[in-house]
């Protein structure tokens, strides 16, 4: 089955320091992964994603991702974080279904919290 | 078009009763995803349109679900006789075919509460 992991329930990092949310993949063929963040009652907000190209994807707010083939593993990484980073981040891969169209599988979530 | 509007916002509602949620995607995107989301857990994916046309639905929606997206625009999922497993928040994302992009936007969800 296709799917991603999040091995983390929770990291914790101090504000100001670098932080890592980590991602396992696994999918048959070339991955289309993805990272969402969600804030308390709101629903996910779009923060990166990799198709193809470059292994290092920029998003927003300041995050990046390395995708990381021989590892299969897509970690989510901030260099300074911010106490407003505080919040759920899924990890997320495309997966075709028996139809032939293609969805979104996620993972079960990261709380990040950043403490001042 | 300020993005993906999900309504109500919550909903307490008895055992038994039937339930009605709406999604309006925003205009020019043509796919619609719902999702449900419990406590501790990723977004489940539930249903897929495209346009008006139903494409794809998961094992997770059972008999007493039923969603439509009657003109291509705006989504209704309907729970009937709900049960207190279906207390979850039921997401929705739109996304636009032919983009590469394959990134959702979702709404801000609606929060059911079966008691």
């Amino acid at each position: 089955a296709q799917s991603v992991a999040q091995p983390e329930d929770q990291v914790n990092v101090a504000e100001g320091n670098p932080l890592t949310v980590k991602c396992t993949y696994s999918v048959s063929g070339n991955p289309y992964l993805f990272w969402y963040v969600q804030y308390p009652n709101r629903g996910l907000q779009f923060l990166l994603k990799y198709i193809t190209g470059d292994n290092l994807v920029k998003g927003s707010y300041g995050f990046e991702a390395e995708f990381n083939k021989s590892q299969t593993s897509f970690h989510l990484k901030k260099p300074s974080a911010l106490v407003s980073d505080s919040a759920l981040y899924f990890c997320a891969v495309r997966v075709v279904m028996n139809s032939g169209y293609s969805t979104l599988t996620f993972g079960k979530g990261t709380m990040l919290l950043v403490s001042p | 078009d300020t993005g993906v509007s999900q309504d109500p916002r919550h909903k307490i509602t008895k055992r038994g009763q039937n339930v009605t949620f709406r999604c309006d995607p925003i205009s020019e995107h043509n796919r619609l995803y719902w999702y449900r989301q419990t406590l501790g857990q990723g977004p489940e994916f539930l249903t897929y349109f495209q346009n008006e046309a139903q494409l794809e639905k998961s094992r997770l929606l059972s008999d007493r679900f039923s969603a439509e997206r009657p003109k291509g625009s705006f989504s209704t999922l309907e729970i009937q006789r709900t049960e207190q497993g279906d207390s979850a928040m039921y997401l929705c994302a739109s996304s636009l075919e032919g983009t590469t992009n394959y990134g959702y936007t979702f709404g801000s969800g609606t929060r059911l509460t079966v008691v």
